[in-house]
């Protein structure tokens, strides 16, 4: 069975940095490109940031561009997105999502999520 | 940057058809995944390219996709369908941007 469970939100100060963590289970986490995706309070989905399965393509939201770094351990089959400099706008639940194979950006597993809050 | 236009809410009654639709410019020509998302719960794809189903997926669930407009046809809706439904595509033309449309909230009367 597929599972990805993401750890490491929390509540953090405007301007702090906070990491995320996200372990699969259940499938060759190697040879999938792997994403973070986004959802503020009472709001959509926004993506953050997507991650190819060896690493050689990562891509940036303009929103976090140049404060987000993406990044995995295959060894691990963990997934970690580094957030520095964060804004209250960064609030929101953080999910860590599974590209599908056949599919360009296309989400088939998705884990529960993690909130991050961001206050003084 | 490219947008995708959904309503925000749609409303329909047990055992009728519910359509949800998401504009795009030329969204036709590029491949639309939908997702069910239950208040409190992960999203859960439940349409990719366009009008393929994943495993597990019920076929009252189907989806078409041409010109501007992309379309989410849920048949004989039940009350587990309630949930918020989103579109999304990969922007090719842009920098591997991945773009969502902003939701729509399908209640069952």
């Amino acid at each position: 069975e597929v599972q990805l469970v993401e750890s490491g939100g929390g509540l953090v100060k405007p301007g702090g940095s906070l990491r995320l963590s996200c372990a699969a289970s259940g499938f060759t986490f190697s040879s999938y490109s792997m994403n973070w995706v986004r959802q503020a309070p009472g709001k959509g989905l926004e993506w953050v940031s997507s991650i190819s399965s060896s690493s050689s393509y990562i891509y940036y939201a303009d929103s976090v561009k140049g404060r987000f770094t993406i990044s995995r351990d295959n060894a691990k089959n963990s997934l970690y997105l580094q957030m520095n400099s964060l804004r209250a706008e960064d609030t929101a639940v953080y999910y860590c999502a599974r590209e599908a194979v056949s599919s360009t950006s296309c989400y088939d597993y998705w884990g529960q999520g993690t909130l991050v809050t961001v206050s003084s | 940057s490219y947008v995708l236009t959904q309503p925000p809410s749609v409303s329909v009654a047990p055992g009728q058809t519910a359509r949800i639709t998401c504009g795009g410019n030329n969204i036709g020509s590029k491949s639309v995944h939908w997702y069910q998302q239950k208040p409190g719960q992960a999203p859960v794809l439940v349409v990719y390219d366009d009008s393929d189903r994943p495993s597990g997926i019920p076929e009252r669930f189907s989806g078409s996709n041409s010109g501007n407009t992309a379309t989410l046809t849920i048949s004989r809706v039940e009350a587990g369908d309630e949930a918020d439904y989103y579109c999304q595509v990969w922007d090719s033309s842009s920098d591997h941007h991945v773009v969502f449309g902003g939701g729509t909230k399908l209640t069952v009367l």
